[in-house]
């Protein structure tokens, strides 16, 4: 069965601090692709990254940078110098690629709280 | 350029009684999915649809009913609400049919509380 793990339930920085919130997934498909969500107060989902099977780069994009490893079955998610605008809800999701039926379901994790203090 | 929408954005019930929450979407996508989001849960799929009239259950469709006769509508019904389906509920729609790996856009949410 597909899972995603987001064991940080919250973390608290103070402001300029690097911040790591880590996703760890199960799937028996060789090819599958991972997201990143933030969930900011406001409550809409926005879209981050995301990330195919594949491809194992880590990618940067700004502050923001993604560290996929599928050694250990890992997407985890880092902030450099944390800003009180970051201070969200993260969640990290899953979603297996079934060509021929492929529908799309993102399996979620349980979401990463951070509380970025000035 | 409205997007993804979803009415009404906040909604009280009584238990046992029918509710529907739209979602509504403008950019022909075809697949569309209802989500609700409970704390200590993340985001758990309720329903999805693959096209007009092509429906599918997803991890926690008990109680609810959904219908697709249009591609840009996708409501959601809760056919006697209950409290256990106190929730904040997301509608989302994703643009390129059979293919896996894009992402889904998001409605800004519907919050029920059923009393």
């Amino acid at each position: 069965a597909q899972k995603v793990t987001q064991a940080q339930t919250e973390i608290s920085v103070v402001e300029k601090e690097d911040v790591t919130l880590d996703c760890v997934y199960e799937t028996r498909d060789t090819t599958y692709y991972l997201f990143w969500y933030k969930q900011p107060p406001s409550g809409e989902l926005v879209f981050l990254i995301r990330r195919n099977s594949f491809d194992e780069q880590n990618e940067i994009s700004g502050r923001y940078s993604w560290n996929f490893q599928k050694s250990t079955s890992s997407f985890n998610f880092t902030i450099t110098a944390s800003q009180v605008v970051d201070s969200a809800v993260y969640f990290c999701a899953l979603s297996e690629a079934n060509y021929g039926g492929a529908t799309n379901k993102l399996i979620f994790g349980t979401g990463t709280l951070l509380a970025v203090q000035p | 350029d409205a997007g993804i929408t979803q009415s009404p954005r906040y909604k009280i019930t009584e238990t046992g009684r029918q509710v529907t929450l739209m979602c509504h979407q403008t950019w022909s996508h075809s697949y569309m999915f209802w989500y609700r989001q409970d704390l200590g849960h993340g985001l758990r799929l309720i329903y999805y649809s693959a096209a007009a009239d092509i429906t599918d259950k997803g991890e926690v469709p008990d109680g609810y009913v959904v219908s697709r006769s249009k591609t840009e509508n996708f409501p959601l019904t809760l056919e006697s609400a209950t409290r256990s389906q106190t929730s904040v509920y997301f509608c989302a729609s994703t643009p390129l049919p059979g293919l896996a790996g894009y992402e889904q856009y998001f409605g800004p949410g519907t919050r029920l509380t059923v009393t």
